[in-house]
């Protein structure tokens, strides 16, 4: 399958930071797929993504389709406890209606 | 977006036993599912995909005969781990894709922590 490449894979942060994650891949991707997966959890859909360029919010969540098609980026401003959780990244390419996940970022959120 | 339901939610069995996990689409009729793998601390591994109606198609390195796959309805696939084996405890997690001309989401079920002993 893809491989995506997601960082950083941890980050520990004062409550009230931002937060700043992404995701490269070596191949064009059509849909880029943000998620946030508590412990014991499926993944949760934060922020989907669809054209190059792009720029969705969702709230205090941002994130980017990259230009190039082949990056994406997640941010999240003034951080608090209960973001804390696993980040993944997912991207789909090709025809194929199926996706392929990053490698995920532990974020960490000191009240 | 779609709701997804898996059952059951964690199942221990003996090693050499099989095991049925169920992924059901409530409101949406999935034509395709996707049966992922996670090991802990570690991300979701894509297995295969469910075909409503034929056969399932899996990712290289994926036993097929080691995890059959049934998609018999447009809203239940089921995944059977058989003869299992420690080294097959793992959380299993299947989705449901959501597709137009214009885009695809993909939804998760709450996952199976399966437990071989």
């Amino acid at each position: 399958g893809q491989q995506l490449n997601q960082s950083p894979q941890s980050m520990f942060i004062q409550e009230g930071e931002d937060v700043s994650m992404n995701c490269t891949s070596s191949s064009i991707f059509n849909t880029w797929l943000w998620y946030k997966q508590d412990p014991g959890e499926g993944p949760v859909l934060l922020i989907a993504l669809y054209k190059a360029g792009e720029l969705t919010s969702n709230g205090r969540l941002t994130a980017q389709f990259g230009i190039t098609r082949k990056d994406s980026f997640l941010n999240i401003s003034a951080s608090i406890p209960s973001d804390v959780g696993i980040y993944f990244c997912a991207g789909q390419y090709g025809n194929f209606n199926k996706f392929y996940f990053g490698s995920g970022t532990k974020l960490n959120v000191k009240p | 977006g779609a709701v997804v339901s898996q059952h059951p939610s964690r199942v221990i069995c003996k090693s050499g036993t099989s095991v049925k996990i169920e992924c059901r689409s409530l409101d949406f009729q999935a034509t395709t599912m996707f049966w992922y793998r996670q090991f802990p601390k570690q991300s979701l591994m894509l297995m295969a995909t469910s075909n409503e109606g034929s056969k399932a198609t899996y990712e290289q390195g994926v036993e097929k005969d080691k995890f059959l796959i049934n998609h018999a309805s447009l809203t239940l696939s089921t995944l059977t781990v058989t003869s299992a084996h420690p080294e097959d405890s793992s959380f299993y997690i299947c989705s449901v894709s959501q597709a137009d001309r214009v885009a695809t989401e993909a939804f998760f079920g709450q996952g199976t922590r399966l437990t071989v002993v």
